[in-house]
């Protein structure tokens, strides 16, 4: 099963760009990286999902090198609003008894 | 977002007790999933249905049973929990079963 380690916490300040590394060491040929966001007392939120490479969409982009042990999320000019947990998943797919495990999660504090 | 919902919002019950918590998605998924999370914890999967079929049990006693009559439901019923039960339960759904969920708001859990 790939385990993922991040960072406990970080802190920033609005409009800095935020870099949070993940890593799996162990990641599967079939697995996924997903990243969530999670507010205090909330269902975690999709941010972004990638298999290798670069990926980019509207909220943030996700870095992933050739050998996929480690991936990054990079949020673009931070917000208050961006204080969260964000967690990193690795997952398979179910009907080939892959398992998805998330991490510990990495709590981000945005300072004014 | 009411893509997934869960009810209810909030539970107290004794040990002896015997409730039920229910999920609903109105995404047209084939995949739901049962999580727990408590204090400073990762998420921990509890349980997987795809196609209404259970995939996976993750070691979950057997105080907790879920039930998926159909993809667009999933129960929880639960029948003489312990204190340390006591957490947030979080149902998702996705579109397959490769990573990309959504999650409910959940169901906080208090046991006496």
């Amino acid at each position: 099963l790939a385990k993922t380690t991040q960072p406990i916490s970080m802190d920033s300040y609005e409009g800095q760009e935020v870099n949070i590394t993940c890593s799996h060491n162990n990641i599967a040929t079939n697995d996924y990286i997903t990243w969530y966001q999670q507010f205090p007392s909330q269902g975690p939120r999709f941010i972004i999902q990638g298999y290798k490479t670069k990926v980019t969409n509207e909220v943030a982009s996700l870095f992933i090198p050739a050998d996929r042990k480690s991936s990054t999320l990079s949020l673009p000019r931070v917000s208050l609003s961006d204080t969260a947990v964000y967690y990193c998943l690795v997952g398979g797919i179910y009907n080939q008894g892959g398992k998805l495990i998330f991490g510990q999660g990495t709590e981000l504090s945005v300072k004014p | 977002e009411t893509g997934v919902t869960q009810t209810p919002r909030h539970l107290v019950m004794g040990m002896t007790n015997k409730k039920s918590l229910k999920c609903e998605q109105h995404l047209g998924h084939n995949a739901m999933y049962w999580y727990k999370q408590s204090a400073k914890k990762p998420l921990e999967l509890m349980f997987v249905y795809n196609f209404k079929e259970q995939t996976e049990n993750n070691s979950v006693p057997s105080r907790f049973s879920p039930e998926c009559p159909n993809s667009s439901h999933l129960f929880l019923h639960l029948h003489t929990l312990q204190p340390e039960d006591s957490a947030l339960y979080l149902c998702a759904s996705s579109q397959d079963s490769r990573g990309e969920q959504y999650f409910g708001p959940g169901t906080r859990l208090t046991v006496t």
